[in-house]
């Protein structure tokens, strides 16, 4: 069965430093990533996808990147946080959304001090 | 493009009472839509989804949802709501294409409060 794996869970860090959060899944193979952030317990934004290996689609400009080294890996970085970044973070994966829709990881909270 | 409004930011309920979370939709084509829970600090979990058939979509935990394309709408329901049914509850939209990438389009969410 297909799992997804978020972390850390929680992470709190001073502005001004880098941010390195990481998602994977198994049991699948060429999935199509996601990552969105969730402020103040509500509405979701996406923030970055992907469709394969090294291919990064970002929908909104920020202070945020994000890489896909390996077909099941999917990172979310920053070089120098701001307090703006604070957040829940949630990695997603898909196949056919139609017919499956997403699978979401646990999340990271993000605290930027 | 697609979207979805979720009108009422707060529902509240109490317990043993139905509950019903409104969701209506816009998109090009048949739509598929989808209802996920969420419980504090934990990811969107998968409650049910509507492809094609039957209006109405039974889901997890006792959950269902009713597809009506004249009004666009796609709302959540349930005839009796527990405390446990208290968290935040996203309609989601994508559509039906076959080919290409195809995102979801999520909702702003609506809070159930289940009350005692």
């Amino acid at each position: 069965s297909q799992t997804i794996h978020q972390w850390p869970a929680t992470l709190v860090q001073p502005v001004g430093s880098p941010l390195s959060l990481e998602c994977t899944v198994e049991g699948t193979s060429n999935p199509n990533l996601y990552w969105y952030r969730q402020a103040a317990g509500r509405g979701l934004q996406l923030l970055f996808y992907s469709v394969g290996i090294g291919q990064i689609s970002s929908e909104v400009p920020q202070n945020l990147s994000a890489s896909r080294p390996q077909d099941r890996q999917f990172i979310l970085s920053s070089k120098k946080l701001l307090l703006s970044d604070s957040g829940f973070y949630l990695c997603a994966w898909s196949l056919k959304v139609q017919a499956y829709g997403y699978t979401f990881g646990s999340g990271t909270r993000l605290t930027v001090v | 493009a697609q979207s979805v409004a979720q009108p009422e930011d707060q529902v509240n309920v109490a317990e043993g009472n139905p509950l019903t979370v409104k969701c209506t939709y816009s998109v090009s084509g048949n739509p598929y839509l989808f209802w996920y829970v969420q419980y504090p600090n934990r990811g969107l979990q998968f409650l049910l989804k509507y492809i094609t058939g039957d209006n109405l979509v039974k889901g997890s935990y006792g959950f269902e949802a009713e597809f009506n394309k004249s009004q666009t709408s796609f709302h959540l329901k349930k005839p009796s709501a527990l405390v446990s049914d208290s968290a935040l509850y996203f309609c989601a939209v994508s559509r039906a294409r076959d080919t290409g990438f195809q995102k979801l389009v999520f909702g702003t969410g609506t809070r159930l409060l289940v009350s005692p």
